[in-house]
């Protein structure tokens, strides 16, 4: 699987929209972009996926460069629940394993 | 629909000593994940089963980890004997589908390990 690249760590005030970039330069063209949380003390939680086209869901919205060598996943309207770590994967397709890096550790404030 | 479950939650044991875990996945779930997260980083995949078979189990520390799923639905994971650098939360995951199309892991809660 390709490699990512995140930033460590992150602030977002709330109700502002949090929006964490990742790096994903070697992806090929058969690999899918991820992202997941991981709220402290928690198993990690699926937020949303794509392959080439921007996607939303109720969660929130996942931005992929035409180039498809980077993504930022935006949440619209971030809230104190929101603070956790926020793993950016890319690996080929179901029915594998995810390879999880370091993550970004958002922080929202008050 | 239930989640992930997975007993105990908490363990503390010494060195040398043995340790096992147990995981029921989402009914119907075919495929089941171990992982392993060391605090501070990711976490990091022990063994994949897909219903009863093994389907990657490189990076267990096969002297030491142990893992089955006989029934293809619960599955216990075994640390025989436990060293200090085990100390970790072991997480277990599931997933309906195998390698045809996209699908998302469920977690569960984790078992937090502490090795003295």
């Amino acid at each position: 699987d390709a490699k990512t690249t995140q930033p460590t760590s992150m602030d977002c005030a709330e109700g502002r929209a949090a929006n964490l970039p990742c790096n994903h330069s070697t992806i090929s063209g058969n690999e899918y972009v991820y992202w997941y949380r991981q709220i402290h003390s928690q198993g990690p939680q699926y937020i949303i996926h794509g392959l080439k086209n921007n996607e939303t869901n109720e969660m929130a919205s996942l931005i992929i460069t035409e180039d498809r060598k980077s993504s930022t996943l935006i949440l619209p309207h971030a809230t104190l629940r929101d603070t956790a770590v926020y793993y950016c994967i890319v690996r080929v397709s179901s029915g594998y394993a995810l390879n999880f890096g370091k993550g970004t550790s958002l922080l929202v404030t008050p | 629909e239930a989640g992930v479950a997975q007993s105990p939650r908490y363990k503390i044991i010494e060195k040398r000593q043995s340790v096992a875990f147990w995981c029921n996945p989402i009914s119907g779930h075919a495929t089941l994940y171990w992982y392993q997260q060391i605090l501070g980083q990711g976490p990091k995949l022990l063994i994949q089963f897909q219903n009863n078979g093994v389907v990657d189990d490189s990076q267990l520390p096969k002297d030491r980890f142990s893992a089955e799923r006989l029934k293809g639905v619960d599955s216990t994971l075994k640390i025989q004997p436990a060293k200090l650098e085990d100390s970790a939360v072991y997480l277990c995951a599931s997933s309906t589908r195998d390698r045809e199309s996209t699908d998302t892991q469920y977690f569960g809660p984790g078992t937090r390990l502490t090795v003295l």
